[in-house]
């Protein structure tokens, strides 16, 4: 069965440093989703993309997140610089099509620790 | 206020228990409303998926919403230890803009 390919699975840095987490989505599937997940709390929409394109980033601290799509398939979150508050699991999630109906595939996540 | 309130939990059952799950939403333009599953150290699953008020039945799973309450419930028949885990409610707008919002959780336990 194909899945939401996530990595690294865990990463832990050290606050103002560099970090990049990346997905790929299940073959096929033109929406992917990045989501933040605090421990205790349900996922947060971080960004949202359709093929190449930027749907919805509202969310998202554009100061230190940025993300990308380049060519409609694999996405790459980064955040610069980190900080203690970045603490959470990313999880990143794709859909065949929108729709009232739409279905979303989660990954595995990324467990991110600053310290 | 969140848009998703759920009953936090935790809750600890034995095997076999009834298990009652329980979410409320804000907005009425919430139209679709979801359950998810997650199990430790991984990504939520879709278990249930939900558009009109009343019961959706999967197996051991029943589904129930409540427009005019805005009350949304998950639940679980004859629990089994492999149904530990946290459950997400999740609600979506009659749009194609795909995003959902979720509740915080309520982490389940069936003990043996």
């Amino acid at each position: 069965e194909a899945e939401v390919a996530q990595s690294p699975r865990y990463k832990i840095t050290e606050k103002s440093q560099a970090v990049a987490f990346w997905c790929d989505p299940i073959s096929g599937h033109a929406t992917l989703y990045w989501y933040r997940q605090i421990l205790g709390q349900g996922p947060e929409l971080l960004v949202q993309f359709q093929d190449e394109s930027v749907v919805d980033d509202s969310q998202l601290p554009k100061d230190r997140f940025s993300a990308e799509r380049l060519k409609g398939v694999d996405s790459t979150l980064k955040i610069q610089p980190a900080e203690l508050g970045d603490s959470a699991m990313y999880l990143c999630a794709s859909s065949f099509e929108l729709g009232p109906r739409e279905t979303q595939y989660f990954g595995p996540g990324t467990r991110l620790l600053v310290l | 206020q969140k848009e998703v309130e759920q009953d936090p939990g935790p809750l600890s059952v034995p095997e076999g228990a009834i298990v009652s799950l329980n979410c409320t939403y804000s907005n009425s333009a919430f139209q679709y409303f979801m359950w998810y599953r997650q199990y430790s150290r991984k990504g939520p699953e879709l278990l249930m998926y939900t558009y009109s008020s009343g019961n959706k039945e999967d197996g051991r799973f029943t589904a129930q919403v409540d427009k005019s309450s805005k009350y949304i419930s998950l639940f679980i028949r004859d629990s089994q230890p492999s149904d530990s885990a946290t459950y997400l409610c999740a609600v979506r707008a009659n749009t194609n803009a795909g995003k959902s919002t979720f509740g915080d959780g309520t982490t389940l336990t069936v003990k043996p």
